[in-house]
């Protein structure tokens, strides 16, 4: 059956440090990935999306890497400040408009 | 800037209760959605609806649940007869052009079955 897996159910980081969350999938063919981030009792909000015959995506402090052969994305937030401390939660899209969301990482950024 | 607005933010019912759950999307979007998420659990797709239609809808969306767009503005989400298990966050959600773009998601709806 399709899997959606994020690294871990928490990340605690130091202000400054980057934070590097990992999504893995297995039993799909996405065909585009998204990251979105949710404050609690909070509704999804998007980050970045990147598709499958890309690498690597930026934007501002947020890399996103997209592995099709690892069945993996690795998203980054740089100089990560206590303002980042949220839910980041992956999402496949298989083309058809639909995601099928991870459970999320909580992130907690200390200063 | 748009955002996508539901109502009410929080709604409790009785077992056996029917309720609305009220969206406006965003204005030139043409693909809504609605998703759930069980309190602690992962975010859930239940439906979406394109031209005035379901174009695709997962397990979960039994015979208990429709979903209206009655006005060209609003998008509701009914379930019939509400079980205790049905307490969740109901999102709403709407896309510009279906795949390969972002979801503007709502706020939510609390919804507590007693």
């Amino acid at each position: 059956s399709q899997k959606i897996e994020q690294n871990s159910e928490a990340l605690n980081i130091q202000e400054g440090k980057t934070a590097t969350l990992t999504c893995n999938y297995t039993n799909y063919s996405p065909a585009y990935l998204q990251w979105y981030r949710q404050d609690p009792g909070r509704g999804p909000v998007f980050l970045l999306l990147i598709r499958e015959n890309e690498k690597e995506k930026r934007k501002e402090r947020l890399k996103v890497t997209f592995d099709t052969t690892l069945k993996q994305s690795l998203f980054h937030i740089t100089a990560s400040q206590p303002a980042d401390s949220a839910t980041y939660l992956c999402a496949l899209d298989k083309g058809y408009s639909t995601l099928t969301f991870g459970k999320g990482t909580m992130l907690l950024v200390s200063p | 800037e748009p955002e996508v607005t539901q109502t009410p933010s929080h709604q409790v019912t009785q077992m056996g209760q029917e309720v609305i759950l009220r969206c406006v999307p965003i204005s030139n979007h043409l693909y809504f959605y609605w998703y759930r998420q069980i309190l602690g659990q992962k975010v859930e797709f239940l439906v979406s609806f394109y031209n005035n239609e379901i174009s695709e809808k997962s397990e979960i969306f039994d015979d208990q649940f429709s979903v209206e767009r009655p006005d060209g503005s609003n998008f509701t989400l009914k379930i019939r007869s509400t079980k205790l298990e049905d307490s969740a966050m109901y999102f709403c959600a709407s896309m510009s052009e279906g795949a390969n773009t972002e979801a503007f998601f709502g706020q939510g709806t609390r919804l507590t079955v007693v």
